[in-house]
């Protein structure tokens, strides 16, 4: 059974700093990793997809990377600020076939301060 | 272009009672997932819909149902409320098996009293 973590639960850093976020998951057999962000009490925004055959994925101050080998992803935010307050999820698919609901860690709520 | 919307907003209900939620995808997507996330638990998969057809569900009571129509547009149904059902429901789109990349819209406050 696909088990996905995040690490750490809770993070706080001054605006400016550059941080990263740390996701793993137990079955390497995924189609694709999202990482998503969500504000309080709203639905997710997509940040990043990054398929299984990519190793990583940009947009904007967002690098995802992704190991599949060793059942790892990370984001990392450049020069962050407080508009960058809010959770960010990680989620692994196995695509295709029955298989292409998410499944959800229970994220990183990050707390950006000015 | 108009993202996945959602309706109603919030939804106040007793035990006991049945709850609709409504999901829009985004033109073009044919496949629409529904999730729960309730306090503490994290983000749970409940159903998934494509092309009308149910394609896969989560670890949820029959109580917990569903529809696709033809503009796939879906509707998940809540039967004999608890109040553990409590949560916030969100409903996500994707163009299909291929990319499966999800966009999800803003959720419907599910309160059961």
């Amino acid at each position: 059974k696909q088990e996905v973590t995040q690490i750490p639960a809770a993070l706080s850093v001054p605006e400016g700093e550059n941080l990263v976020l740390n996701c793993s998951f137990t079955d390497s057999a995924i189609y694709n990793l999202q990482w998503f962000r969500q504000d309080p009490g709203k639905g997710l925004t997509s940040l990043l997809l990054i398929q299984s055959s990519q190793r990583e994925q940009t947009s904007g101050r967002l690098n995802a990377s992704l190991d599949k080998s060793s059942g790892r992803s990370t984001l990392y935010i450049a020069a962050s600020q407080p508009g960058d307050s809010a959770t960010y999820l990680c989620a692994v698919s196995r695509g295709g076939g029955s298989q292409g609901n998410l499944i959800f860690g229970k994220g990183t709520k990050l707390s950006v301060k000015p | 272009e108009a993202g996945v919307t959602q309706s109603p907003t919030h939804l106040i209900k007793t035990r006991g009672q049945q709850a609709t939620l409504r999901c829009s995808p985004i033109s073009g997507h044919t496949s629409v997932y529904w999730y729960q996330q309730a306090l503490g638990l994290g983000l749970q998969f409940l159903l998934w819909y494509d092309e009308g057809e149910e394609r896969n569900r989560g670890n949820f009571p029959p109580r917990f149902s569903g529809r696709q129509f033809p503009n796939y547009s879906s509707e998940l149904n809540v039967n004999a409320l608890e109040l553990e059902d409590s949560a916030l429901y969100l409903c996500a789109s994707s163009l299909g098996l291929i990319l499966n990349e999800q966009f999800f819209g803003p959720g419907t406050r599910l309160t059961v009293l």
